[in-house]
């Protein structure tokens, strides 16, 4: 099946700092690729929506400028947390899916600590 | 505005018993609701319930969906420890290929 990989698993930066999240697609080139949060004891939500070629679509409430999303190529979205700020610390996680066999493939997930 | 709930939050039971968890779900063009087991990392993929009244199984757990009431269980039986984890639903929808809404899950604690 689809594997999607996440790089790096953990980061820990100073506030103000930027921090860029990879998510790869390994075996199946995703036109689209999902970006969650999920905070402790809290389900996943949904960040954006990220389209191969085009602009990622945001979901109300997320920052658009805060939240940087490129997919640049069909195995690659990047999420970059710009200006990072202790209340971003999270558990972010990205997903692919696979039409043909509709299944949902999630990234192993990469915990953010900002401090 | 989309909604998914998930009941109970938490379940403390033991070994052996069996467990009910329930999802329903208020979204609007709503395609299939999604089964997913969360241990410490991402969640892993269980079930996709798309037509109504048709269980799904695999090994002790099976689910079901029904259209009518807008709600979805999921089933396991004779749990063991290693059933321990939260247990998210997910309304996937009908554009956007792939979108889905979660619920807040269930946390289950399966104890020795």
């Amino acid at each position: 099946g689809a594997v999607v990989s996440q790089h790096p698993s953990r980061v820990i930066c100073k506030s103000g700092t930027s921090v860029k999240i990879e998510c790869r697609s390994l075996d199946f080139q995703a036109t689209t690729m999902f970006w969650y949060r999920q905070f402790p004891k809290q389900s996943l939500m949904l960040m954006a929506t990220s389209n191969e070629g085009s602009k990622a679509t945001y979901e109300q409430g997320v920052e658009k400028d805060k939240f940087l999303i490129n997919h640049a190529s069909l195995t690659l979205s990047t999420l970059t947390v710009t200006s990072a700020h202790p209340e971003d610390s999270s558990f972010y996680i990205c997903s692919v899916w696979r039409g043909p066999r509709e299944t949902q493939y999630f990234g192993p997930g990469t915990r953010l600590l900002v401090l | 505005e989309d909604k998914v709930v998930q009941s109970p939050l938490s379940l403390v039971v033991h070994e052996g018993d069996t467990v009910t968890l329930n999802c329903s779900y208020e979204v609007t063009n709503f395609r299939s609701l999604l089964w997913y087991k969360q241990e410490k990392k991402a969640p892993t993929f269980l079930f996709m319930l798309t037509s109504s009244g048709i269980e799904k199984k695999s090994g002790r757990l099976s689910s079901i969906l029904d259209k009518k009431e807008l709600s979805s269980i999921l089933n396991i039986t004779a749990t063991q420890t290693g059933d321990s984890a939260i247990y998210l639903c997910a309304a996937l929808h009908n554009t956007n290929a792939g979108k889905s809404t979660f619920g807040d899950g269930t946390t289950l604690t399966v104890k020795p």
